[in-house]
């Protein structure tokens, strides 16, 4: 497609279970970015790929998070052992730019509802 | 880590009035964005601004960045039910080049 896909679009789990959310970013575009939103909030960093830079993990809220971006395409996002405060829209952005001021395309979100 | 502060955080008007949304930091940014967010779905670009001072308008909306490029706001002439949406304000953190985030002014325009 033209555009940032992300799945699951929606996603229920149990406390303590691990989910999986998966991003395809605009075909060519080296920057991706994951945020989190949650509800009625503004974007909160979580992690940027730039090319074959190291990832700046820097907004990783504990190590129960991770991400990773294969052959700087596609990446996943990983929570570990789940919590309620996990519940939110985890977006994910990509940019043609490696540097700031470059626009960034948006996917749609996956909901997460940690029970 | 620079912040962005964005002001009010919640805005009901009704159709017709003007109003005006303000981004605020204590750093400076080489640049600032504005985005729109619509219920379910991701931001989308509206403007960037570059230069300090520089004024953008599109159609009602005008969007100004400070002249020392540490903050910027968006004025909106004779609101529509159709700007409702959350506005969000976005630079590039000079210190490793990502974009982050201000938290956003919801605003909801009542016909």
């Amino acid at each position: 497609g033209a555009g940032v896909s992300q799945s699951p679009s929606n996603k229920v789990t149990e406390k303590g279970k691990d989910v999986e959310l998966r991003c395809d970013p605009i075909s060519g575009h080296t920057a991706l970015y994951w945020y989190r939103q949650s509800l009625g909030q503004g974007l909160e960093f979580l992690i940027y790929f730039q090319g074959n830079s190291a990832p700046d993990k820097s907004g990783l809220p504990s190590d129960r998070f991770s991400a990773e971006r294969t052959g700087g395409s596609v990446s996943t996002l990983t929570i570990q052992r789940t919590q309620q405060e996990d519940s939110a829209v985890y977006l994910c952005a990509s940019s043609s730019q490696s540097t700031g001021a470059g626009e960034l395309f948006f996917g749609e979100g996956s909901r997460l509802t940690v029970l | 880590t620079q912040l962005l502060e964005q002001s009010p955080q919640f805005l009901s008007i009704q159709e017709g009035e003007n109003l005006t949304v303000y981004c605020n930091s204590s750093s400076v940014f080489s640049s600032l964005q504005w985005y729109r967010q619509e219920p379910g779905e991701g931001p989308v670009l509206l403007v960037t601004v570059v230069t300090g001072g520089e004024v953008k308008k599109l159609k009602r909306l005008t969007f100004q960045f400070g002249d020392a490029r540490k903050d910027s706001s968006l004025h909106i002439t004779a609101a529509q039910p159709g700007d409702t949406g959350l506005y969000l304000c976005a630079g590039d953190d000079t210190g490793g080049f990502k974009t982050i985030f201000g938290a956003g002014t919801r605003l909801f325009v009542k016909a």
